[in-house]
């Protein structure tokens, strides 16, 4: 199997202060994960590139300082949305890749619901 | 810029009825192509994914796609649907680098209504 889970499923906070959520390779190890952001009815925009040991890539347009992503470990990539407003409210979706020669696959985590008061 | 269009907004099918949901891309290489389910509450679920040979693709749960150069097209079909298969159908195109496949490059999604 390929299993990607998130931490936590859904969070709500206030303005201003900082969110992290956890998104963990359960049964591979993921060298690059991926962070995305889907509004309500609408697509996934890809937001940023984690690789494991490395610098974040991120998407034209997602700021870097404001949404911090760690990939400290094979298996594990982080995303901090620091100082959140009610406009970063949404649902953020990670996805780890599992290399299987060139034809690898992005196995997708559940999301996490935030919600900034 | 890859993209991808998925025309259909919504789509009602009858269960027991075939099923067919377009999706275009542009891209200046050869595409690598995916359609992921997503049901209310759970993750995206790799339906299948193209990335060379056979044009005709299998996919889980009696899907399959097509890819069509000329028409820059992977359109998902399914020859009876389910009542489970009401779910948003997502077709995205991948950009192959040296490390593997980079992040994807979505369409705005189809919703599958199926009808008794």
């Amino acid at each position: 199997g390929a299993v990607v889970s998130q931490h936590p499923s859904w969070v709500i906070c206030k303005s201003g202060t900082s969110v992290k959520i956890e998104c963990r390779s359960l049964d591979f190890q993921a060298t690059t994960m991926f962070w995305y952001r889907q509004f309500p009815k609408q697509s996934l925009m890809l937001m940023a590139t984690s690789n494991e040991g490395s610098k974040a890539t991120y998407e034209q347009g997602v700021e870097k300082d404001k949404f911090l992503i760690n990939h400290a470990s094979l298996t594990l990539s982080t995303l901090t949305v620091t100082s959140a407003h009610p406009e970063d409210s949404s649902f953020y979706i990670c996805s780890a890749r599992k290399a299987s020669g060139r034809s690898d696959t992005q196995y997708f985590g559940p999301g996490t619901r935030l919600t900034v008061l | 810029a890859q993209s991808v269009t998925q025309p259909d907004i919504h789509i009602t099918v009858s269960e027991g009825a075939s099923l067919e949901l377009r999706c275009n891309y542009s891209y200046g290489a050869t595409p690598y192509l995916f359609w992921y389910v997503q049901s209310p509450g759970q993750g995206l679920q790799l339906l299948l994914k193209y990335f060379s040979g056979d044009t005709l693709v299998q996919g889980i749960k009696g899907f399959e796609a097509e890819f069509k150069r000329s028409q820059s097209s992977f359109n998902l079909r399914k020859p009876s649907v389910h009542w489970s298969d009401a779910a948003e159908y997502f077709c995205a195109v991948g950009h192959l680098s040296g490390g593997g496949a980079d992040g994807l490059t979505f369409g705005k999604g189809t919703h599958l209504i199926i009808q008794p």
